[in-house]
């Protein structure tokens, strides 16, 4: 049948375990990508980034894996807590020649449930 | 802390009136954006500005929607006339250059009768 919106992946843990969301991202002249976390009802907000000349990086309970053989971007976050409940969003930034700049592209997100 | 401001934070109108949403970015960052976002379609970009100055407005219907910035401090967008299919929530970002991270105001979330 016809889709009536997003279907957004969802994952579900339990408070105390660790989390991994993954994203693929289509361009691999890419050179920036970051994680971004919407609350309901907000903004989404800066989580941590990472540069194509680097394939880890880490921040507070956070942790962003990124290969660039499969194009492939992770974000883990250690001992979920129940204020990790959000949708997370991957973005690509692209040198993009036709406007002679870069250009942020979001993925389509997941929603991410912690159960206490 | 700096934020990105965004007024009206929620509006409802009737389709056919003006609407126009305004943003303040964060002080000295000189690249702003604007995003849609609705369940459909996801987070879109509909135009940006760097030094104020329009740089890419192709995911903008042009025939209805305007983005301007009529200084450093505030950006606006405005849709006349709206239409049903214009409701979602409107985000506005601002960052130190395009390629570098952007950060999100709390959106205004808009409602065409």
């Amino acid at each position: 049948g016809e889709s009536v919106g997003l279907h957004l992946p969802t994952l579900s843990v339990q408070e105390g375990d660790n989390s991994i969301i993954n994203c693929a991202y289509s361009n691999s002249a890419s050179d920036y990508f970051i994680w971004y976390k919407q609350e309901s009802g907000k903004g989404p907000q800066f989580i941590i980034d990472i540069r194509s000349n680097m394939d880890k990086r880490q921040g507070q309970r956070v942790t962003v894996l990124l290969n660039k053989t499969v194009k492939h971007l992770s974000l883990q976050i250690a001992a979920t807590q129940p204020g990790d409940s959000a949708v997370y969003f991957c973005a690509e930034n692209t040198y993009w020649s036709g406007g002679s700049n870069y250009k942020l592209t979001f993925g389509k997100g997941t929603l991410l449930t912690v159960n206490p | 802390d700096a934020r990105v401001t965004q007024t009206p934070r929620d509006k409802v109108t009737e389709m056919g009136q003006e609407v126009t949403m305004r943003c303040q970015p964060i002080l000295g960052h000189n690249t702003v954006f604007w995003y849609r976002q609705t369940m459909m379609q996801g987070l879109e970009l509909l135009a940006y500005f760097r030094n104020r100055a329009p740089l890419d407005d192709s995911g903008m219907p042009k025939d209805r929607f305007s983005a301007e910035m009529p200084d450093a401090t505030l950006a606006t967008l405005k849709i006349q006339p709206s239409e049903p299919r214009d409701s979602a929530v409107y985000f506005c970002a601002s960052g130190l250059a395009p390629q570098e991270t952007q950060y999100f105001g709390p959106g205004t979330r808009l409602l065409v009768l």
